[in-house]
């Protein structure tokens, strides 16, 4: 079946301009999570959906950033007035359900920013 | 808080001797662990996954590893390394949180480099 897909796969943009990045889960995945790859470095984590409410946005670096999502389905991460600091590969992940340690997230290709 | 530490951020091994990628945790509870690999250009993959069940974990592509609570340890292993095993590979410890749900933390990954 199909697994999580992401678009763009690349994306270059602006200092200061508006980016939104996608992510299709996997059908019936409930659970959806952003992460952010910096270059040479470990993922670091965004934010999670479940459904469509987003009970943990710890991890969103700052106001310039936010996600939404429709349902159990799309999420859109947008970053406004873009830094170069933003410059990272977007990696989403959905899971069946994120009430257990168990559940294994799968992981998209992610979409690669950089804000020139 | 959970955490984890991956000992070497390079590691590199002749084609068909052992694989060792080291790991150490910090966890409050008994945590679940993972090892990840991306592959260049590719999306995360699950390798394996210790869940609480035996401590000597099996996973894809021949790799192992051992939880060791005494040590809080998680090192993965691999008898014999293959050209197709360069990679980076990320050691992760869940985080739980209030309602239950968790979210993956990642430690700043290893890669390795296999030399014919």
């Amino acid at each position: 079946g199909a697994g999580v897909s992401q678009s763009p796969s690349n994306k270059v943009t602006e200092k200061g301009k508006d980016v939104e990045l996608r992510c299709d889960p996997i059908s019936g995945h409930t659970a959806l999570y952003w992460y952010r790859q910096r270059l040479g470095q470990g993922l670091e984590f965004l934010i999670y959906f479940q459904g469509n409410s987003a009970p943990d946005k710890s991890g969103l670096p700052s106001d310039r950033f936010s996600a939404e999502r429709t349902g159990e389905s799309v999420s859109t991460l947008t970053i406004q007035r873009t830094q170069q600091e933003d410059s990272a590969v977007y990696l989403c992940a959905s899971s069946l359900e994120a009430e257990s340690s168990y559940n294994e997230q799968f992981f998209g290709p992610g979409t690669r920013l950089t804000v020139l | 808080a959970q955490s984890v530490t991956q000992l070497d951020s390079h590691v590199s091994v002749s084609e068909g001797t052992p694989v060792l990628l080291r790991c150490n945790y910090s966890s409050s509870y008994s945590p679940s662990l993972f090892w990840y690999v991306q592959h260049p250009n590719k999306g995360l993959q699950l390798l394996l996954k210790y869940t609480s069940a035996a401590t000597l974990v099996k996973g894809i592509n021949g790799f192992e590893a051992e939880f060791k609570k005494s040590e809080t340890s998680f090192h993965l292993t691999k008898p014999s390394a293959h050209m197709s095993d360069a990679a980076e590979y990320f050691c992760v410890v869940t985080q739980m949180f209030s309602g239950g749900y968790n979210k993956l933390i990642f430690g700043a990954g290893t890669r390795l480099a296999v030399h014919p």
